[in-house]
């Protein structure tokens, strides 16, 4: 089975730092996507980053960019020059091919942004 | 664009009571998924809607049950509520399975925080 594992519950970075937030996946599939999902306190999720396990390079996303290490199953998230607005819950997330029905989410870091 | 609504936003419940919980899809969509999300966990998938019928169930007992109807919208049906139902329900939409790598992120919407007494 699929597994997401965050080891970080909780993270803290002052206002225009940079922070990186650790994400390890286990998978015997060779088809998969790789997501950062951002959750604020609105309780809304939303998409940051993500990453086709076939592209070997890395996912970016303006300030959001992605750490994909293949063969040692791990999908770190660098979020660069941080702002108040980026503190929130962040999930890392996997899913099996492009026609797979659901998505497995780690546990998430909340991140706090230190002015 | 509309984007995914749930309803109700929050709601209380005894212990054995039954709970319908309503979701929205974002327009243009046509598969909607449900996940609940307990206290300082992860959201686990329950199940996904796609053509009015179930695409795919995670390890949830069959007192969790679902539609989807014409418009895509969707319900959630919990019956015989427990206490450990308690959580926040997450409904999220997307394009249909498959197709191409664009085309299946989730919407999610704000989520419906469930109570069990």
């Amino acid at each position: 089975a699929q597994t997401v594992t965050q080891s970080q519950p909780e993270m803290s970075v002052q206002e225009a730092e940079t922070v990186t937030l650790s994400c390890t996946y286990d998978t015997s599939e060779s088809d998969y996507y790789l997501f950062w999902y951002k959750q604020p306190p609105s309780r809304q999720m939303i998409l940051v980053i993500r990453q086709e396990a076939y592209k070997q390079q890395n996912a970016t996303e303006n300030r959001f960019s992605v750490n994909f290490q293949k063969a040692a199953k791990s999908f770190s998230l660098k979020i660069s020059d941080s702002q108040l607005g980026d503190a929130a819950m962040y999930f890392c997330a996997y899913r099996r091919g492009n026609r797979d029905d659901k998505i497995i989410f780690g546990k998430g870091t909340r991140l706090h942004i230190l002015p | 664009e509309t984007g995914v609504t749930q309803s109700p936003t929050h709601l209380i419940k005894t212990r054995g009571q039954q709970v319908t919980l309503r979701c929205s899809s974002q327009s243009g969509h046509n598969t909607v998924s449900w996940y609940q999300q307990a206290l300082g966990q992860g959201p686990q998938f329950i199940f996904q809607y796609y053509r009015e019928e179930e695409n795919g169930r995670g390890n949830f007992p069959p007192r969790f049950s679902g539609l989807q109807f014409p418009n895509y919208s969707s319900e959630l049906n919990v019956n015989a509520l427990e206490l450990d139902d308690s959580a926040l329900y997450l409904c999220a939409s997307s394009s249909p399975p498959g197709g191409d790598s664009g085309a299946n992120v989730l919407t999610f919407g704000a989520g419906s925080r469930l109570t069990v007494l």
